[in-house]
């Protein structure tokens, strides 16, 4: 069971606004700005989206975004594009570990 | 440009050993804390171990701790992964990441596919 608790699955439509849950814990993700968000597409290493909570690398879209409230962190993923079809895995520092945690990860259908 | 290549990957029995090395160019290597990431066929990922940039840190997931060790060559730019005693729940695709910030990786290699297998 992962430490960090994600959606299976969401859906949208081109141009939509989606959202993307993790929850943790006050060891992990409400503890700590070091939450980060990764796309992966199939067969390819994952892409580091979000870091810090809320902040961009340079390069990713600014239709990606990020926040965090209490022990649940969130990715808003605006402007749907069918290249945004993919899994994402949140990933959290935690005070419970000498390694970070990852989430289950959450399976973006565009439809 | 940032890159980061794994190779070592193949088929062994259960109960061998593999080394897992990732030649790392285009930054500052020795500026870096270093993980490597497993992910097993159509599973989630999973963090193995990290290793800080003068190697004073180093830590490993329960799961593979007493048999996995990591370490790196700031000289040869390179980062290695030695596996012992490998399971069958030891298969999966293993990626060398770059650390920028806790718990943020945002350099990857492509991957390195390990199968236990007999």
């Amino acid at each position: 069971q992962s430490a960090l608790t994600q959606p299976a699955s969401v859906s949208g439509s081109p141009g939509q606004s989606i959202t993307i849950s993790c929850t943790g814990t006050s060891s992990d993700v409400g503890g700590y700005n070091y939450v980060s968000w990764y796309q992966q597409h199939p067969g390819k290493a994952p892409k580091l989206m979000i870091y810090e909570v809320s902040n961009r690398p340079s390069g990713v879209s600014n239709r990606f975004s990020g926040s965090k409230s209490g022990n649940t962190a969130s990715l808003t993923i605006s402007g749907l594009q069918a290249e945004d079809e993919a899994d994402y895995y949140c990933s959290s520092y935690t005070s419970s570990s000498t390694l970070g945690v990852f989430g289950g990860g959450t399976k973006l259908t565009v439809l | 440009e940032v890159q980061l290549v794994e190779s070592g990957g193949g088929l062994v029995k259960p109960g061998g050993s593999l080394r897992l090395s990732c030649a790392a160019s285009g930054f500052t290597f020795s500026s870096y804390s270093m993980n490597w990431v497993r992910q097993a066929p159509g599973k989630g990922l999973e963090w193995v171990s990290s290793i800080s940039s003068s190697s004073s840190y180093i830590y490993y997931a329960d799961s593979v701790k007493g048999r996995f060790t990591i370490s790196r060559d700031n000289a040869k730019n390179s980062l290695y992964l030695q596996m012992n005693s490998l399971r069958a729940e030891d298969t999966a695709v293993y990626y060398c990441a770059r650390e920028v910030v806790p718990a943020a990786m945002d350099y990857w290699g492509q991957g390195t596919l390990v199968t236990v297998s007999s």
